[in-house]
């Protein structure tokens, strides 16, 4: 079965620092999608940054990069220049391709950041 | 503006009760589903359907029913026989493919009364 495990309940960040969220991640599946996003105190969840199982190079999105080290099954959130409205829940998921066809979404229980001034 | 709308955003429960959360989408998703997150936990799938007519179960299906008659609507009932419904549930849709995330909806936060 997938899993993905974040093991960072908190972080804490100083404003225009950079900070790095852990995710790792456990699939048999040949071809998978590995996301991030982020869920503030209102609750909605906005999408950051996506990484597939087959792209050679690490994902980046403006302040957002992905450290995707394939072998070590990790897939680690860098927020370069740290602001205050990145203070949230990050959540790091993966979807992967069932038996039959269905794509699947699978969530860890996240990582509070909180981004100091 | 293209998205996904949740309703009501606050809800309560009776005992004995069923309720039912509505989700619409106007983004042309072929695929929508519903998340449960409790307190400082993840999200845990319930339902999902890739297309009209059809949906799987999916972690924590038990005690709630589903029905996708129009590409656009996804509503989820939360019936009696779910013990213990009181949490955030989040709807999300998204186009099908590895690389297409899914948008969300604002949530629905359930609570018995």
């Amino acid at each position: 079965a997938q899993k993905i495990t974040q093991t960072q309940p908190g972080m804490f960040v100083q404003e225009k620092e950079a900070v790095t969220l852990d995710c790792t991640y456990d699939t048999s599946d040949p071809s998978y999608g590995l996301f991030w996003y982020k869920q503030p105190s209102s609750g909605e969840m906005i999408f950051l940054i996506y990484q597939g199982s087959y792209d050679q190079q690490n994902a980046t999105e403006g302040r957002y990069s992905l450290n995707f080290q394939k072998a070590r099954k990790s897939a680690n959130l860098v927020i370069s220049a740290s602001q205050l409205g990145d203070s949230a829940m990050y959540f790091c998921a993966m979807r992967s391709l069932t038996q039959g066809g269905s794509e699947k979404l699978v969530f860890g229980k996240g990582t509070k950041l909180t981004v100091n001034p | 503006d293209g998205g996904i709308t949740q309703s009501p955003k606050y809800l309560f429960r009776k005992e004995g009760q069923n309720v039912t959360l509505s989700c619409e989408q106007n983004l042309n998703h072929d695929a929508m589903y519903w998340y449960r997150q409790d307190p400082g936990q993840g999200l845990r799938l319930i339902y999902y359907s890739q297309i009209v007519n059809d949906f799987q179960k999916g972690d924590i299906a038990e005690g709630y029913s589903v029905s996708r008659e129009k590409k656009e609507s996804f509503p989820l009932t939360v019936t009696s026989a779910q013990k213990n419904p009181t949490a955030f549930y989040l709807c999300a849709s998204s186009m099908t493919g590895l690389a297409q995330p899914q948008h969300f909806g604002d949530g629905t936060r359930l609570s018995i009364l």
